[in-house]
């Protein structure tokens, strides 16, 4: 079957570095993508990873290890306006994505 | 028009009614996209189009049904309402160069009485 797993909750501190992770078992690979979704408004696109590696953007940075079939996305420099959820999606063999529950980052001053 | 509009934001409705909802792009993306969002659970693909006159099933399709005429609007109707149809509903669009880069709309509160 299709997974995808990310935590439900997390917190971290203003200022500080947070890792939010993301392990997935799909049929195909067509990139792994992070979205950024603020309280009662739509999900907004961050990054995405083709190759394993880390991509970085500015405060955020995404990696990849496809053979372990694992993600992670680095928030450094936190800001109050960081507090959303963060949703892992896997490009499936058709292109469609298939979504984790996403992880709600809680950030506290 | 900037983006993608959906309406309505929100909606309350008796079992057994039929809704439309509504969703314009003015990206000229070819590639369209419905899915509810329920907590504790991933988006979940309702429908999608991957360019004018076709669409597809997604995941969670029973109960449902799209169409989509043009380019630019891609309306998703529920032909009668049952509560657990009770979700948020957001409507998406890509350019087929990158498929999974999506742009959502604001989304429709949909509640089933």
């Amino acid at each position: 079957g299709q997974n995808i797993d990310q935590p439900t909750e997390m917190t971290a501190t203003e200022g500080a570095i947070v890792q939010i992770n993301c392990t997935y078992q799909t049929s195909g690979f067509n990139g792994l993508f992070w979205y950024q979704q603020h309280a009662g408004e739509a999900p907004t696109f961050l990054s995405y990873n083709v190759l394993d590696g880390l991509e970085e953007k500015g405060r955020f940075s995404s990696f990849l290890s496809r053979s372990k079939g694992y993600s992670y996305l680095l928030l450094k420099e936190l800001q109050m306006k960081d507090s959303a959820s963060y949703l892992c999606a896997v490009g499936d063999s058709n292109y469609q994505l298939i979504w984790g529950a996403g992880t709600k980052l809680i950030i506290k001053p | 028009i900037a983006g993608i509009t959906q309406a309505p934001t929100s909606q309350i409705l008796a079992a057994g009614r039929r809704m439309t909802l509504r969703c314009t792009q003015d990206m000229r993306h070819n590639a369209m996209y419905w899915y509810r969002q329920d907590l504790g659970l991933g988006l979940r693909l309702i429908h999608y189009s991957n360019t004018a006159g076709t669409t597809g099933k997604g995941e969670v399709p029973d109960g449902y049904s799209v169409s989509r005429a043009n380019t630019d609007d891609f309306p998703l109707t529920l032909a009668s309402a049952v509560p657990s149809q009770t979700s948020v509903y957001f409507c998406a669009s890509s350019d087929l160069t990158e498929p999974n880069v999506l742009t959502f709309g604001a989304g429709s509160r949909l509640t089933v009485l």
